[in-house]
Formats: structure tokens, sequence, C-alpha cells
């Protein structure tokens, strides 16, 4: 069974930095794309990086382009996302999840972790 | 970066009802077309990819059609499950991704 489990996420002050984990079992981690998408509170869905299954490959979108890394630990089954200069708009559930191709689409989610950046 | 329009934004319907969600894109997408459904407080569950190939365990009265910039949501007899909020998702174009702005189906 796929399993994915984000942790990491907390209350942060503008200007912050924050890492979030997530822990991936039930599949071959190393040979899939995984992605970070994430929902700010009462709204709708928001892309936010992708990575290739061994790490060579990363695309991330115009507003986290230059503050956010993705990254991958494929020994450890564990996908990352480095959030810097947090704003007050990156308010949200961050969202781990599997990429499963042909036609990219995402076929599994882990259940969300809450970052708030407040003052 | 590609756009992606949904509509309507919400709608109220009956159990028993047919409904339609569209989105279209702002240039041409292939069949690089998913929807997924989100109820409150839980992760999103993919329901439709690469415009019209249903999920594995997603019931048939989901459907969907389209290609190019024009894709469609449809469900066939509204269950009562089935209200929630429906995102469509472009995954066309070097991997930068962007998702609808999401249909809330609530009870009439």
């Amino acid at each position: 069974e796929v399993q994915l489990v984000e942790s990491g996420g907390d209350l942060v002050q503008p200007g912050g930095s924050l890492r979030l984990s997530c822990a991936a079992s039930g599949f071959s981690f190393s040979n899939y794309w995984m992605t970070w998408v994430r929902q700010a509170p009462g709204k709708g869905l928001e892309w936010v990086a992708n990575i290739k299954g061994d790490g060579s490959e990363e695309y991330y979108a115009d507003s986290v382009k230059g503050r956010f890394a993705i990254s991958r630990d494929n020994a450890k089954k564990s996908l990352f996302l480095q959030m810097n200069s947090l704003r007050a708009d990156d308010t949200a559930v961050y969202y781990c999840a599997k990429i499963q191709y042909p036609q990219p689409h995402i076929d599994y989610w882990g259940q969300g972790t809450l970052v708030t950046v407040s003052s | 970066d590609i756009q992606m329009t949904q509509y309507p934004s919400s709608l109220s319907a009956s159990v028993g009802d047919r409904v339609t969600i569209t989105c279209r894109a702002s240039q041409s997408i292939s069949i690089h077309l998913n929807w997924y459904q989100q109820k409150p407080g839980k992760a999103p569950k993919l329901l439709i990819y690469g415009a019209s190939s249903l999920q594995s365990g997603v019931p048939s009265r989901f459907s969907g059609s389209g290609s190019g910039t024009d894709f469609t949501l449809t469900i066939s007899s509204l269950q009562p499950e089935d209200f929630a909020t429906y995102y469509c998702h472009q995954s066309f174009g070097a991997l930068t991704w962007t998702f609808g702005q999401g249909t809330k189906v609530e009870s009439k």
C-alpha cells in the first residue's frame, strides 16, 4: 500500500525558513517523479514543485522560484521542501504526492502538513 | 505559463442529476488533463487522467472528455457521496503545472 506522510509544518515568522519532509513507502520511490502541491485556507490547489526520480530535474511555480527548493533522499525514501524567505501568502496545507505516467497525473497524495506564516 | 479556466465555480444539484464541469486551457494541452475530487479536510482524490481514462476504483458514473483546450467532467447520476469540490489539472509543458480554480458541487 502506498503511503506518503508529511511532517515539519509549523508556525513561522515572515522571512523565516522551514523544511518539510515526506516519508514514502509501498512503492519503488526512486523510480517516480514526486511533487508538492499546496492549498491556502479556503482556497484552491496550487502546484509548487516537481522533482525527477533520480533528483536530476526540478521545476518550480513562479510564486516560489528562488525561495523554495525541492530535494529527495532515495536511500531514505524521503522527499523534502526547503522553504526560505517565507511570506504570509505561503500559509497553506502542503501536500506531498506521487506522479504517475503516462499522461502525468498525481495518483497518491499525503494527508498534508500545515504551514502558517505569521508574526 | 498555461492558464486553466474552470467553470462554474459552484453549482447546486440533486441526487440523480447529470452534472457537467468544464475546464479550458489557454493553449493546447493535448490530453494532459486530469480531474480530482476533494472533500473538506481531506487530500484530493484522482478521478480521471489523460482527459478520459478512469482511475481504478472510481465509479463509472464519472467520465471525462476533450482534447486540445476544452475538457469536460461529467457525473452521469449524482450520488450523495459526490457532493465535493472538483479540480482540473493540466500536466503539459515542461512540468510546470496548473490547477483550475475548482467547482464546488452542493446539494440543491
